[in-house]
């Protein structure tokens, strides 16, 4: 069934390690979504992709990296900058761009990430 | 940068009670919407309004929208232990589908 999957669920990183999370989707959705939500907060958005082989930086992208080489799949790499990665990682997809375009979003159930 | 703020940040109610939770935002925009989500699980959507709307129904959901204000309500109708969740407004402007949202609001409802 269709549906946005990441993975790992849990995430241990000791500091000055990088790691990538993994998210992909078989909703064939064009555009693509990292946000960062921290405790009792709302959603961030971390870097965000409208098509393949195009993505650009949200609000808080300094620390992180990002590629979307096929449609299905943005993964989202976590590295040694950034400086407080401890956070509930969540993707999420949307269908198409242009004017027959749906913006409601679909997310994976999250990876939450500790620095140990 | 978060477009707004919600209000109240949580709510505690009795089964059965309606529940409001309001959002305000700052910028023009082409549609809002509200999402759920369960405890340490991604979100779920919910209902979306477009900017020349004024109100929306879904089941026990009914949303309104006021561009003047900038801001949205949304009325969950007789409230079930299951409604217990945490609520978020998401806001879409410009030409893109890049969703900004707002801090959200913890709703316990208790039996």
């Amino acid at each position: 069934d269709g549906g946005i999957t990441q993975s790992p669920k849990y995430l241990f990183r000791k500091e000055g390690q990088n790691v990538t999370l993994s998210c992909e989707q078989n909703l064939n959705h064009d555009a693509m979504y990292w946000y960062r939500q921290d405790p009792g907060q709302g959603l961030r958005l971390i870097y965000y992709s409208q098509i393949v082989n195009d993505f650009q930086k949200g609000d808080i992208a300094e620390g992180y990296s990002v590629s979307r080489e096929k449609k299905e799949s943005f993964p989202l790499t976590v590295t040694s900058a950034q400086k407080n990665p401890t956070a509930f990682y969540l993707c999420a997809s949307s269908s198409g761009t242009g004017s027959g375009r749906r913006t409601e979003a679909f997310f994976g159930q999250g990876t939450r990430l500790t620095v140990v | 940068s978060q477009q707004g703020e919600e209000d109240p940040q949580a709510l505690s109610i009795q089964e059965g009670e309606n529940a409001t939770m309001n959002c305000s935002y700052k910028t023009s925009i082409n549609n809002l919407q509200w999402y759920r989500q369960n405890s340490g699980r991604g979100l779920v959507h919910l209902i979306l309004i477009r900017s020349n709307e004024r109100e929306k129904h879904s089941g026990r959901l009914r949303v309104t929208l006021d561009t003047s204000k900038k801001s949205s309500s949304l009325l969950i109708t007789a409230s079930r232990a299951a409604d217990t969740a945490s609520y978020f407004c998401a806001t879409v402007a410009g030409g893109g589908n890049k969703l900004t949202f707002g801090t959200g609001t913890q709703l316990k409802v208790e039996l």
